[in-house]
Parts: C-alpha cells; structure tokens; sequence
C-alpha cells in the first residue's frame, strides 16, 4: 500500500459544479497535511494547510480525520481557472525526509 | 531573483555523461531539498539538507549527490546519467526542518537522457 493515495481520476466538472477529492495515508503519526497544486509543467504551490479542526479559504475546505487517516479538498463553484492537479501531501515528522506526496488528483473544469 | 531558482530549464544528457543540475534561493530558508517528479509516481525526495554543511539521502538517492557549501545553493549532480534518470527534477526549500509552512518549488528541470 503506498503511504500516501489519491485517486487520479481525472474529474471533469462543469463551471459552478463542488467537487471534493480525499486522499488517505498509512502511517498513523502523521503529524501535518497539506493540499498543493500543480498546473501542467509547472512546479507545485501550495494552496493550503490542514489542521484537524478544519479550515476554510475561500471557496476551498480542507478537512482532517485522524481516526479513518483522510485528508480531504472541497472545491465550491469551481471556476476553468482551478483546473489543475491536486496533490496531498503528509509530513511525517520533522524533517523534509519524512514528507511524502501523493501523485495527484487531476482536475479539469469546463464551460 | 526572488525564490527558488534552477537551472538549466531543460536538457538532453548523453548517457553516461555527467551533470549538474543548479539550484539557488533567497529566502534564507535552512532547509532545501531535491526531489523528481515521474508520471503516476508523484514527487519522490532524492536528497536533502536541514542546514548548511549537513546533507542527507532521500527515497532515491542512488546515482545522484548532492552538497550545501552554503545556505543559498544546492547543486544535484548526477555523475555517470542512465536512461532511468530521465524525468523532471525540482528543487525546494521550506523554512525550518519540517516544512510547517509549506515548501517553495523552483521551476523544474526537465532532463531527458537518452
């Protein structure tokens, strides 16, 4: 089982559509979460931090749920410009060794 | 410059030759790292440095080295390339050793060794 998956899809939504991505992972120390995007060759940004409390930006949710090891992305009212790939990304501990990415939830939204 | 910046953008490598790949940031960020990127594979960690003077292996290591003489710049060079190493290389840093705040990306190197 990989550490950290996501499902590849691709999503193809239509403009206004909600559309929400989970990813799991397998270890369960896992100590912080982060959503990244990542547009076609071009290198990741980060789009959000995770907390287990929720948190929101915008039209974006990020969700924790330690006991079933889930991190999920909410999108609302998707607009063309938020097509991309969506990578998870756990950090296990201290230490850039112990960050692990998924390999990305692919996004198209349309007219 | 303002972040992350690599170079070359892209290559063409002749197998067995060496290469080195540059990466260089002005954030002052403590921690850099090399990672390659392949289809269906996600981002994997080639090496690292928490600090200047310190390097450590990553998921990946073999075949490439890595040094950090100094806080701004962190070389990867692979030294004899093989096909297998073709792929697109990114250089990050993030300001502490765990990566609280997220990391930067450079802008990749797309590196083809034929």
């Amino acid at each position: 089982r990989k550490e950290v998956e996501q499902d590849p899809g691709p999503f193809n939504v239509p403009e206004g559509a909600t559309v929400a991505f989970n990813c799991t992972y397998s270890n369960s120390a896992s100590q912080s979460f982060f959503w990244y995007r990542q547009d076609c060759r071009k290198e990741p940004k980060l789009l959000m931090s995770v907390y287990s409390s929720g948190n929101e930006d915008g039209r974006f949710t990020a969700q924790l749920n330690r006991a079933s090891q889930y991190i999920s992305l909410l999108i609302r009212d998707s607009k063309l410009s938020d097509s991309a790939t969506y990578l998870c990304v756990v950090n296990m501990g201290t230490g850039g060794f112990k960050t692990i990415f998924g390999a990305g939830t692919r996004l198209f939204v349309k007219a | 410059i303002a972040g992350i910046t690599q170079a070359p953008t892209s290559q063409i490598l002749a197998a067995g030759r060496r290469m080195t790949l540059r990466c260089t940031q002005d954030m002052r960020h403590n921690a850099m790292y090399w990672y390659r990127q392949d289809l269906g594979l996600g981002l994997r960690l080639i090496h690292y440095s928490n600090t200047a003077g310190t390097t450590g292996k990553g998921e990946v290591p073999d075949g490439y080295s890595v040094s950090r003489a100094n806080t701004d710049d962190f070389p990867l060079t692979l030294a004899s390339a093989v096909p297998s190493q073709t792929s697109v290389y990114f250089c990050a840093s993030s300001d502490s050793g765990g990566p609280k705040g997220g990391y930067t990306f450079g802008s990749g190197t797309r590196l083809t060794v034929v």
